[in-house]
């Protein structure tokens, strides 16, 4: 089966620094990959898409990379907030075009000011 | 984009009842889906919620226990059936307004606690 891993383990970085998060698949790779961000007590909010034949899409302070070789996604926020502290969570869809995303269990990120 | 909310937002229930949750859309979609987040865990897709036929539900999820009722495009009802402490969790509506590499949105959840 499909398996989706993102680092357990909460990313604790210093406000202004780029933070770094992983995500990685394992099979074969999807058609597009997302990334959605979760405060506590919240549903998902929908931040990036990237497709397979892109290697890299950003939006303002966001950047997404996608490396089919490796199986793996990096998801890079630069000039953190602590306003951008909350839980990132990866998604793909395996489903083979009936659109139900599978997604990955999250990395909490805490931005300390 | 799609705004939806959900009723009830929190709720307490006893062992062995049910609990109707529901979903509603700001706009007609065509694919809609729930999910179940336990704590600390991620979201676990429970079914597709067909309008106008039965929902096509996951491994491991069946419609005696999680009934879903999808009367048109922009609602949905998903039933908790028979509780017990393990489906304390946050169940969360979800859709999806375009094609298949379109934007998910997501209702803020049930947050849900089975004694």
């Amino acid at each position: 089966s499909q398996k989706i891993e993102q680092n357990s383990e909460a990313l604790n970085i210093q406000e202004g620094k780029t933070a770094t998060l992983t995500c990685n698949y394992t099979n074969y790779s999807p058609a597009y990959l997302q990334w959605y961000r979760q405060d506590p007590g919240r549903g998902p909010v929908f931040l990036l898409l990237i497709r397979e034949n892109e290697k890299e899409k950003r939006k303002e302070r966001l950047k997404v990379t996608f490396d089919t070789t490796l199986k793996q996604s990096l998801f890079h926020i630069t000039a953190s907030q602590p306003a951008d502290s909350a839980t990132y969570l990866c998604a793909l869809d395996y489903s083979g075009g009936y659109q139900k995303v599978t997604f990955g269990t999250g990395t909490k990120l805490q931005v300390i000011p | 984009s799609a705004v939806i909310s959900q009723k009830p937002s929190r709720d307490i229930c006893q062992r062995g009842t049910s609990l109707t949750i529901q979903c509603q859309v700001d706009s007609q979609v065509t694919m809609m889906f729930w999910y179940r987040q336990q704590p600390g865990q991620s979201l676990t897709l429970i079914a597709t919620a067909n309008q106008g036929s039965e929902a096509t539900y996951e491994s491991g999820f069946v419609i005696d226990k999680f009934p879903i009722s999808r009367p048109n495009l922009t609602f949905s009802t998903l039933t908790v059936s028979n509780m017990s402490p393990e489906d304390s969790s946050i169940y969360l509506c979800s859709v999806r307004p375009g094609t298949a590499t379109d934007t998910q949105y997501f209702g803020p959840g049930t947050r849900l606690t089975v004694l």
